[in-house]
């Protein structure tokens, strides 16, 4: 059975770091492009970032309103997808899932969420 | 940046009614399209993949159809448990993109 389980989140300053992680299981993890994917509460759903297979060298794309600030990694040994956020500012408030690219432009498996909340 | 706008934004209906949701693209994304279900509290779920095939396990009540940059996601017989909100994607380039969605209410 496929699981994505998100972990990590929690509350922040404005201004402040946090790492989120996203364990695998259920699948071969490395032959999967991986992307995070946000909801602000009562929003809809923002793409944040991919990060690719290591066959397109690990490459990693992001939206607009994270670049410069977030991270997408991976460690394919571990099973486990990361997103570190830097500067964090109060509109990065949200419920944050880790999601596999189906190799069918799609994304057919979502974690749990977890929720991350910037704020003094 | 493609924009996907999904009409109606909120639709009320009943049970065993057909209804039809569109997604529009701002250009050509081909069949890059992907519908979502997402109940409250719950994790988005992948319905249909590519304009209009269904994910496994996915009702058959539930049809994609489209191309290019008008594309519809229509239930043929609403259940109960489809009220919730519906979202489309386009997976051509980057940035990926999401519809506003639609939230599907019990009337």
């Amino acid at each position: 059975e496929v699981q994505l389980v998100e972990s990590g989140g929690g509350l922040v300053q404005p201004g402040g770091s946090l790492r989120l992680s996203c364990a695998a299981s259920g699948f071969t993890f490395s032959y999967h492009h991986m992307d995070w994917v946000r909801q602000a509460p009562g929003k809809g759903l923002e793409w944040v970032g991919r990060i690719r297979i290591q066959r397109d060298s690990y490459t990693t794309e992001y939206a607009a309103s994270v670049k410069g600030r977030f991270t997408v990694s991976r460690d394919d040994s571990k099973n486990s997808l990361y997103l570190q956020m830097n500067s964090l500012k109060t509109e990065d408030t949200a419920v944050y899932y880790c999601a596999r690219d189906s190799h069918s432009h799609s994304f057919d498996y979502w974690g749990q969420g977890t929720l991350v909340t910037v704020s003094s | 940046d493609i924009q996907l706008t999904q009409s109606p934004s909120f639709l009320s209906a009943s049970v065993g009614d057909r209804v039809t949701i569109t997604c529009r693209a701002s250009q050509d994304i081909s069949s890059f399209l992907a519908w979502y279900q997402q109940k409250p509290g719950k994790a988005p779920e992948l319905l249909i993949s590519a304009v209009s095939t269904l994910q496994n396990g996915a009702p058959s009540r539930f049809s994609g159809s489209g191309s290019g940059t008008e594309f519809t996601l229509t239930i043929s017989s609403l259940q109960p448990e489809d009220f919730a909100t519906f979202y489309c994607q386009h997976l051509i380039d980057y940035p990926i993109t999401f519809g506003q969605g639609t939230r599907l209410e019990i009337k």
